[in-house]
């Protein structure tokens, strides 16, 4: 059973760089999967943030794609995300998630979030 | 403004039927599976149902989804207490090259 572990730091300064690691377990990095992450700002919906293949290959959300950048190492079990020049609006839960996948697109397993705080 | 619309609230006594709707275009739900997920609060997104009416299993069958052009909709049937919380829909879109997902609709049981 997969497992998705999210960890970083809970605050960062405005303007600066937002670094977040999602440690698999229980799975490898597969090719029919994509792996992605996504945001949650306090008391709004979700937000898809982005996607890694376990080749490199990445699709941001073009909101965020000026900013946004994620890699992975399968050696080590993970994938990373780095969101540049953060502000307050990028307070929020953000998780990693298994997909979407390729057949139906759907999410099938989450980390269970990390809080991110903005603020000086 | 998400790109996926869905009703902010919804409602139902216990054992009794509600839907949720979620509304698109023809570059998402018209084009793409339509995949629901259930958040209770303070909790992570749980995968539910998609539009072809599969469920993870541990997924009881009071919960259905289905799909007509560019609309999908997730049923629940004999409302439990449990089943408060938020649902969210998403898709796949073509305009975007990306997942989008809907503003989400709370349910009160």
């Amino acid at each position: 059973q997969v497992q998705l572990q999210e960890s970083g730091p809970g605050l960062v300064k405005p303007s600066g760089t937002l670094s977040l690691t999602c440690v698999l377990s229980g799975g490898s990095f597969s090719t029919r999967v994509w792996w992605s992450w996504v945001r949650q700002p306090p008391g709004k919906g979700l937000e898809w943030i982005g996607e890694i293949y376990y080749s490199g290959t990445t699709r941001y959300n073009p909101s965020l794609k000026s900013r946004v950048s994620m890699s992975l190492d399968g050696s080590k079990n993970l994938f990373s995300l780095r969101l540049n020049s953060v502000n307050a609006a990028d307070t929020g839960m953000y998780y990693c998630a298994r997909g979407p996948t390729l057949s139906t697109f759907e999410f099938d397993s989450w980390g269970q979030g990390t809080q991110v705080t903005v603020s000086s | 403004q998400s790109v996926l619309t869905q009703p902010p609230s919804a409602s139902g006594t216990p054992g009794q039927r509600v839907t949720i709707s979620c509304s698109g275009s023809s570059s998402n739900i018209g084009s793409y599976i339509v995949n629901w997920y259930q958040q209770v609060p303070g909790t992570a997104p749980k995968l539910l149902i998609n539009s072809y009416d599969q469920r993870p299993s541990g997924v009881p069958d009071r919960f259905s989804g289905s799909k007509s052009d560019t609309s999908a909709s997730l049923a629940i049937s004999g409302l439990q207490s449990e089943d408060e919380a938020d649902y969210y829909c998403a898709a796949w879109d073509d305009s975007m090259e990306g997942v989008v997902f809907g503003g989400g609709t709370r349910l009160t049981v």
